[in-house]
Protein backbone atom coordinates (compact mmCIF):
# COMPACT_ATOMS: atom_id res chain seq x y z
CA UNK A 1 0.00 0.00 0.00
CA UNK A 2 1.46 3.39 -1.24
CA UNK A 3 2.26 5.91 1.52
CA UNK A 4 3.50 9.63 1.79
CA UNK A 5 4.73 12.01 4.29
CA UNK A 6 4.87 15.44 4.34
CA UNK A 7 7.84 16.91 6.69
CA UNK A 8 8.88 20.17 7.30
CA UNK A 9 9.01 23.00 9.89
CA UNK A 10 5.18 23.87 11.90
CA UNK A 11 6.23 27.42 11.99
CA UNK A 12 7.83 29.67 9.88
CA UNK A 13 8.08 33.73 9.99
CA UNK A 14 6.07 35.91 7.39
CA UNK A 15 8.20 37.08 4.28
CA UNK A 16 10.02 33.52 4.65
CA UNK A 17 10.36 30.68 2.44
CA UNK A 18 8.65 27.20 3.58
CA UNK A 19 9.89 24.26 2.59
CA UNK A 20 8.02 20.52 2.45
CA UNK A 21 9.02 17.05 1.22
CA UNK A 22 6.82 14.36 0.83
CA UNK A 23 8.65 10.95 1.42
CA UNK A 24 6.89 8.06 -0.65
CA UNK A 25 7.01 4.15 0.44
CA UNK A 26 5.90 1.33 -1.09
CA UNK A 27 5.69 2.57 -4.48
CA UNK A 28 8.12 4.42 -7.38
CA UNK A 29 8.16 8.15 -7.28
CA UNK A 30 9.48 7.58 -11.43
CA UNK A 31 5.85 5.42 -12.72
CA UNK A 32 4.62 7.29 -15.53
CA UNK A 33 1.02 6.88 -14.90
CA UNK A 34 0.95 9.39 -12.33
CA UNK A 35 1.42 12.84 -11.12
CA UNK A 36 2.37 14.33 -7.45
CA UNK A 37 0.93 17.14 -6.16
CA UNK A 38 0.41 19.33 -2.97
CA UNK A 39 -3.08 20.38 -1.57
CA UNK A 40 -3.66 22.82 1.50
CA UNK A 41 -6.51 23.75 3.43
CA UNK A 42 -6.40 26.42 6.02
CA UNK A 43 -7.94 26.13 9.24
CA UNK A 44 -11.67 25.77 8.93
CA UNK A 45 -11.29 26.60 5.24
CA UNK A 46 -12.05 24.37 2.03
CA UNK A 47 -8.90 22.34 -0.12
CA UNK A 48 -6.59 24.69 -2.10
CA UNK A 49 -4.79 22.86 -5.08
CA UNK A 50 -1.21 24.00 -5.33
CA UNK A 51 0.64 22.06 -8.06
CA UNK A 52 1.89 19.28 -9.13
CA UNK A 53 5.04 17.26 -10.97
CA UNK A 54 5.92 14.72 -13.33
CA UNK A 55 9.06 12.39 -12.46
CA UNK A 56 10.46 13.74 -15.66
CA UNK A 57 9.65 16.94 -14.08
CA UNK A 58 6.94 18.54 -15.86
CA UNK A 59 5.49 21.00 -13.17
CA UNK A 60 2.25 22.44 -13.17
CA UNK A 61 1.11 25.93 -10.67
CA UNK A 62 -2.53 27.03 -9.55
CA UNK A 63 -2.34 30.83 -10.75
CA UNK A 64 -3.81 31.84 -7.61
CA UNK A 65 0.13 31.04 -6.32
CA UNK A 66 1.30 33.92 -8.33
CA UNK A 67 4.80 32.34 -8.75
CA UNK A 68 5.56 32.09 -5.37
CA UNK A 69 5.75 28.16 -5.54
CA UNK A 70 7.93 25.68 -6.87
CA UNK A 71 8.01 22.34 -6.69
CA UNK A 72 10.81 19.60 -7.48
CA UNK A 73 11.40 15.64 -7.55
CA UNK A 74 14.19 13.33 -6.62
CA UNK A 75 14.00 10.39 -8.09
CA UNK A 76 16.90 8.90 -6.07
CA UNK A 77 15.22 9.24 -2.85
CA UNK A 78 11.54 8.93 -4.09
CA UNK A 79 10.79 12.25 -2.48
CA UNK A 80 8.87 15.19 -4.02
CA UNK A 81 9.68 18.93 -2.09
CA UNK A 82 7.46 22.04 -2.36
CA UNK A 83 8.78 25.49 -2.09
CA UNK A 84 6.65 28.43 -1.57
CA UNK A 85 8.40 31.89 -0.99
CA UNK A 86 7.27 35.39 0.30
CA UNK A 87 5.20 33.97 3.18
CA UNK A 88 2.23 35.52 4.39
CA UNK A 89 -0.53 34.69 6.91
CA UNK A 90 -2.81 33.72 4.44
CA UNK A 91 -0.54 30.28 3.85
CA UNK A 92 -1.16 29.31 7.17
CA UNK A 93 -2.93 26.20 6.39
CA UNK A 94 -2.59 22.11 6.56
CA UNK A 95 -0.45 21.01 3.47
CA UNK A 96 -0.98 17.51 1.89
CA UNK A 97 1.00 15.81 -0.70
CA UNK A 98 -0.86 13.26 -3.15
CA UNK A 99 -0.63 11.43 -5.98
CA UNK A 100 -2.49 12.17 -8.47
CA UNK A 101 -3.96 9.82 -11.82
CA UNK A 102 -6.04 11.45 -14.13
CA UNK A 103 -6.45 15.01 -12.22
CA UNK A 104 -7.77 12.74 -9.10
CA UNK A 105 -6.16 12.18 -5.87
CA UNK A 106 -6.17 8.54 -4.79
CA UNK A 107 -3.53 8.87 -2.33
CA UNK A 108 -3.06 11.47 0.51
CA UNK A 109 -0.16 12.38 3.14
CA UNK A 110 -1.59 12.67 6.39
CA UNK A 111 -1.08 16.61 6.07
CA UNK A 112 1.22 18.99 8.20
CA UNK A 113 -0.11 22.15 9.81
CA UNK A 114 2.13 24.80 8.84
CA UNK A 115 1.72 28.24 10.68
CA UNK A 116 2.85 31.35 9.38
CA UNK A 117 3.35 33.83 12.31
CA UNK A 118 6.36 35.88 13.91
CA UNK B 1 -9.37 29.91 -12.18
CA UNK B 2 -12.24 30.05 -9.81
CA UNK B 3 -13.39 27.48 -7.69
CA UNK B 4 -15.91 25.21 -8.65
CA UNK B 5 -19.16 25.73 -7.23
CA UNK B 6 -21.12 23.53 -4.26
CA UNK B 7 -23.63 24.49 -2.04
CA UNK B 8 -22.61 25.60 1.70
CA UNK B 9 -24.85 22.48 3.16
CA UNK B 10 -27.26 19.50 2.17
CA UNK B 11 -28.92 17.52 4.63
CA UNK B 12 -30.91 14.35 4.78
CA UNK B 13 -32.62 11.17 6.81
CA UNK B 14 -31.05 7.81 6.84
CA UNK B 15 -32.18 5.83 4.08
CA UNK B 16 -32.57 8.88 1.69
CA UNK B 17 -30.95 9.67 -0.58
CA UNK B 18 -28.81 13.20 -1.20
CA UNK B 19 -27.32 15.06 -4.23
CA UNK B 20 -24.33 17.75 -3.79
CA UNK B 21 -24.09 19.53 -7.36
CA UNK B 22 -20.71 20.97 -8.63
CA UNK B 23 -20.92 23.37 -11.32
CA UNK B 24 -17.58 24.90 -12.88
CA UNK B 25 -17.55 26.01 -16.79
CA UNK B 26 -16.61 24.56 -20.16
CA UNK B 27 -12.64 25.39 -19.11
CA UNK B 28 -12.73 23.18 -16.52
CA UNK B 29 -16.02 20.76 -15.73
CA UNK B 30 -17.18 20.90 -18.87
CA UNK B 31 -14.08 19.78 -20.79
CA UNK B 32 -13.09 16.57 -19.73
CA UNK B 33 -14.43 13.66 -17.81
CA UNK B 34 -11.99 14.51 -15.28
CA UNK B 35 -14.16 15.54 -12.41
CA UNK B 36 -13.25 13.91 -8.54
CA UNK B 37 -14.97 13.76 -5.31
CA UNK B 38 -13.46 13.50 -2.09
CA UNK B 39 -15.08 12.75 1.32
CA UNK B 40 -13.49 14.44 4.50
CA UNK B 41 -14.43 13.85 8.08
CA UNK B 42 -13.20 15.99 10.47
CA UNK B 43 -9.00 16.31 11.10
CA UNK B 44 -8.20 13.81 8.41
CA UNK B 45 -7.23 14.08 4.65
CA UNK B 46 -9.54 13.47 2.45
CA UNK B 47 -10.62 10.63 0.80
CA UNK B 48 -11.09 9.88 -3.18
CA UNK B 49 -14.48 8.43 -3.80
CA UNK B 50 -15.07 8.97 -7.31
CA UNK B 51 -12.98 9.50 -9.77
CA UNK B 52 -13.44 10.11 -13.77
CA UNK B 53 -17.25 11.27 -13.27
CA UNK B 54 -18.57 8.12 -12.42
CA UNK B 55 -16.03 5.81 -10.98
CA UNK B 56 -15.64 4.34 -7.48
CA UNK B 57 -11.95 2.96 -6.30
CA UNK B 58 -12.37 -0.13 -4.71
CA UNK B 59 -13.60 -0.41 -1.06
CA UNK B 60 -15.65 2.75 -1.72
CA UNK B 61 -19.63 1.61 -1.54
CA UNK B 62 -21.84 1.45 -4.54
CA UNK B 63 -24.32 4.02 -2.48
CA UNK B 64 -22.32 6.64 -3.73
CA UNK B 65 -22.45 7.60 -7.50
CA UNK B 66 -21.42 10.46 -9.68
CA UNK B 67 -22.85 11.95 -13.17
CA UNK B 68 -22.14 15.17 -15.30
CA UNK B 69 -24.20 17.52 -17.32
CA UNK B 70 -22.51 19.87 -18.97
CA UNK B 71 -20.46 22.14 -17.11
CA UNK B 72 -22.40 20.69 -13.53
CA UNK B 73 -21.28 17.59 -12.01
CA UNK B 74 -23.16 15.64 -9.37
CA UNK B 75 -22.28 13.28 -6.70
CA UNK B 76 -25.28 11.25 -5.20
CA UNK B 77 -25.46 8.96 -1.78
CA UNK B 78 -28.32 6.83 -1.32
CA UNK B 79 -29.34 5.09 1.38
CA UNK B 80 -27.73 7.59 3.51
CA UNK B 81 -25.88 6.30 6.61
CA UNK B 82 -24.79 8.66 9.79
CA UNK B 83 -21.63 7.63 8.94
CA UNK B 84 -22.18 9.24 5.54
CA UNK B 85 -21.72 12.75 8.00
CA UNK B 86 -19.28 14.66 6.74
CA UNK B 87 -17.63 17.71 4.06
CA UNK B 88 -17.81 16.63 0.53
CA UNK B 89 -15.23 18.14 -2.02
CA UNK B 90 -15.72 17.85 -6.21
CA UNK B 91 -12.49 19.09 -8.35
CA UNK B 92 -11.86 19.23 -11.59
CA UNK B 93 -9.15 19.18 -14.52
CA UNK B 94 -9.20 22.65 -16.28
CA UNK B 95 -7.59 23.03 -19.55
CA UNK B 96 -4.52 24.73 -18.24
CA UNK B 97 -3.73 21.03 -17.15
CA UNK B 98 -4.03 22.47 -13.60
CA UNK B 99 -6.57 21.48 -11.08
CA UNK B 100 -9.13 23.02 -8.94
CA UNK B 101 -11.38 22.28 -5.67
CA UNK B 102 -14.87 23.16 -4.87
CA UNK B 103 -15.70 25.24 -2.19
CA UNK B 104 -16.99 21.81 -0.27
CA UNK B 105 -20.42 20.91 1.29
CA UNK B 106 -21.09 19.94 4.40
CA UNK B 107 -23.69 16.71 4.56
CA UNK B 108 -25.44 16.57 7.89
CA UNK B 109 -27.55 13.33 8.64
CA UNK B 110 -30.69 14.43 10.23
Amino acid sequence: QLQLQESGPGLVKPSETLSLTCSVSDGSISSSSFHWGWVRQPPGKGLEWIGSIHYSGNTYYSPSLKSRGTISVDTSKNQFSLKLISLTAADTAVYYCTREYRSASGYWGQGTLVTVSS
Amino acid sequence: QSALTQPASVSGSPGQSITISCTGTSSDVGAYNYVSWYQQHPGKAPKLMIYDVTNRPSGVPNRFSGSKSGNTASLTISGLQAEDESDYYCSSQTTSSTVVFGGGTKLTVL
